[in-house]
């Protein structure tokens, strides 16, 4: 089983501060099978980012995803009340798909 | 448009067994992979397993001995039952459908997640 970790744990963030958040793989994953979710308090997951870069259908351009092997990263370049929310990452790679233990991210 | 939607009792026994249901609308199952994954109270995501479109079934190892997935096709649904439930099977409880008609494990559509408590 791939285990991810992410870091950091929780994030507060004053509005427009760029946030970054890791997921860290315990073995290589292709790019093509990293994702990302928005989780907001009482919802279910959303898919956010595909594929290591690809923004889902909803989301603006102020997230974006890179990273390759067993080092991932989501990067949010301007913090705003509507992106605070928790964020997993989630890999496809092999079974069984695992999630990152989750960031929780909080305006300050 | 594709839709999902959990079904089943909140509170649930220890030791007993839970019986959720997931109906899906907008694809078919003989399409696509429905998956369930659940979350405590304040933690993260766990795969359960898979219902397969072709009616093959995954799971996770650390719940195959109690986990049981199954679909009514005609219906449109998908089952999942677990047994010897224990008060740390408490949590919202997704089903969520593959984004590809292969085992690609990438979650674009999710049900709104049903709230099951483990309690006396």
């Amino acid at each position: 089983e791939i285990v991810l970790t992410q870091s950091p744990v929780s994030i507060t963030a004053s509005q427009g501060e760029k946030v970054t958040i890791t997921c860290r793989a315990s073995s290589s994953i292709s790019s093509n099978y990293l994702h990302w979710y928005q989780q907001k308090a009482g919802s279910y997951p959303k898919l956010l980012i595909y594929r290591t870069s690809i923004l889902a259908s909803g989301f603006p351009d102020s997230f974006s995803g890179s990273g390759s092997d067993t080092s991932y990263t989501l990067t949010i370049s301007c913090m705003q009340d509507e992106v605070a929310a928790s964020y997993y990452c989630q890999q496809g790679s092999s079974s069984p798909p695992t999630f990152g233990s989750g960031t929780k991210l909080e305006i300050k | 448009q594709v839709q999902l939607k959990e079904s089943g009792p909140g509170l649930v026994q220890p030791s007993q067994t839970l019986s959720l249901t997931c109906t899906v609308s907008g694809f078919s199952l003989t399409s696509y992979n429905v998956h369930w994954v659940r979350q405590p109270p304040g933690k993260g995501l766990e795969w359960m397993g898979r219902m397969r479109y072709n009616g093959d079934t995954s799971y996770n190892s650390a719940l195959k001995s109690r986990l049981s997935i199954s679909r009514d096709t005609s219906k449109n649904q998908v089952f999942l039952k677990m047994n010897s439930l224990q008060t740390d099977d408490t949590g919202t409880y997704y089903c969520t459908r593959d984004t590809y008609t292969t085992d690609y494990y990438l979650f674009a559509y999710w049900g709104q997640g049903t709230l099951v408590t483990v309690s006396s």
